[in-house]
C-alpha cells in the first residue's frame, strides 16, 4: 500500500461543476503539495500546505493534519483545468512522496 | 529565465549505451532531487543533494550516479542503459526545510 493514496483515480467533469480530490497519507509530514501536470508537460506545485487552508483564484486546498487528509477543490472548472493532479507529502529530509495522481478532464 | 532547467528535453539511446542528464538551477537554492516518472506516471524520488553533499540515496541501480558539482547543478549519469530505464526524468529543486520546490520540464528517457 502506497504511503499517499488519492481519490478518485480518474474524473471527468462537465464545465462548471465542483470537483473535490482527496489525498490521504499515513506517515509523519512536514508539509503537502499539491502539483499539476499537464499531458506532456512540466510538473507546477499549486499549493504547499501544513495546516488549514489556502486559495488561490478558483483553486481551494484544505488540509486536517490530525485526519492526515488534504482536498484540492476545484470551483467553476473548465475545460483548461484538465490535467493530472498529484498530491505529493514533504518527509522530513525535504524528500517528497507522491500519490499515484488524479487524472482529470473537464468536458465543454 | 527558466528556474530549473534540464537538458535534455528527449534523449532516444540504444540499450548498452552511457548517457548523461544536466539540470541547473538558478534560484538559489541548496537542495536538488532527481525523480523518476515511470509509464505509470508514478513519481518516486531518486537521489537529493544539500549543499554537493548526497542526503538522499533511494533503492537505485548502481548505473545511475548523480553528480554535483556546484550547489547549482545536480547531473544524473546512467550507465549501460537498460529498457526499463525508459522514463520521464525529473530535476527539482529546493531550500532545505524549506517547501519551495520547483520542478524542471523533464526529460524524456527512451532506451530502444
Amino acid at each position: 500500500k502506497n504511503e499517499v493514496e488519492q481519490s478518485p483515480q480518474n474524473l471527468t467533469a462537465q464545465e462548471g461543476e465542483f470537483i473535490t480530490i482527496n489525498c490521504s497519507y499515513s506517515v509523519g509530514i512536514s508539509a503537502l503539495h499539491w502539483l499539476q501536470q499537464h499531458p506532456g508537460g512540466g510538473i507546477v506545485s499549486l499549493f504547499m500546505l501544513s495546516s488549514g487552508k489556502k486559495k488561490h483564484g478558483r483553486l481551494i486546498a484544505t488540509i486536517n493534519i490530525q485526519e492526515k487528509h488534504s482536498s484540492l477543490h476545484i470551483t467553476a472548472s473548465h475545460p483548461r483545468d484538465s490535467a493530472v493532479y498529484i498530491c505529493a507529502v514533504m518527509e522530513y529530509g525535504n524528500k517528497l512522496v507522491f500519490g499515484a495522481g488524479t487524472i482529470l478532464r473537464v468536458k465543454s | 529565465d527558466t528556474a530549473v532547467s534540464q537538458t535534455p528535453k528527449y534523449l532516444v539511446t540504444q540499450m548498452g549505451n552511457d548517457k548523461s542528464i544536466k539540470c541547473e538551477q538558478n534560484l538559489g537554492h541548496d537542495t536538488m532531487y532527481w525523480y523518476k516518472q515511470d509509464s505509470k506516471k508514478f513519481l518516486k524520488i531518486m537521489f537529493s543533494y544539500n549543499n554537493k553533499e548526497l542526503i538522499i540515496n533511494e533503492t537505485v541501480p548502481n548505473r545511475f550516479s548523480p553528480k554535483s558539482p556546484d550547489k547549482a547543478h545536480l547531473n544524473l549519469h546512467i550507465n549501460s542503459l537498460e529498457l526499463g530505464d525508459s522514463a520521464v526524468y525529473f530535476c527539482a529543486s529546493s531550500r532545505l526545510a524549506r517547501w519551495d520546490y520547483t520542478f524542471g520540464s523533464g526529460t524524456r528517457l527512451t532506451v530502444v
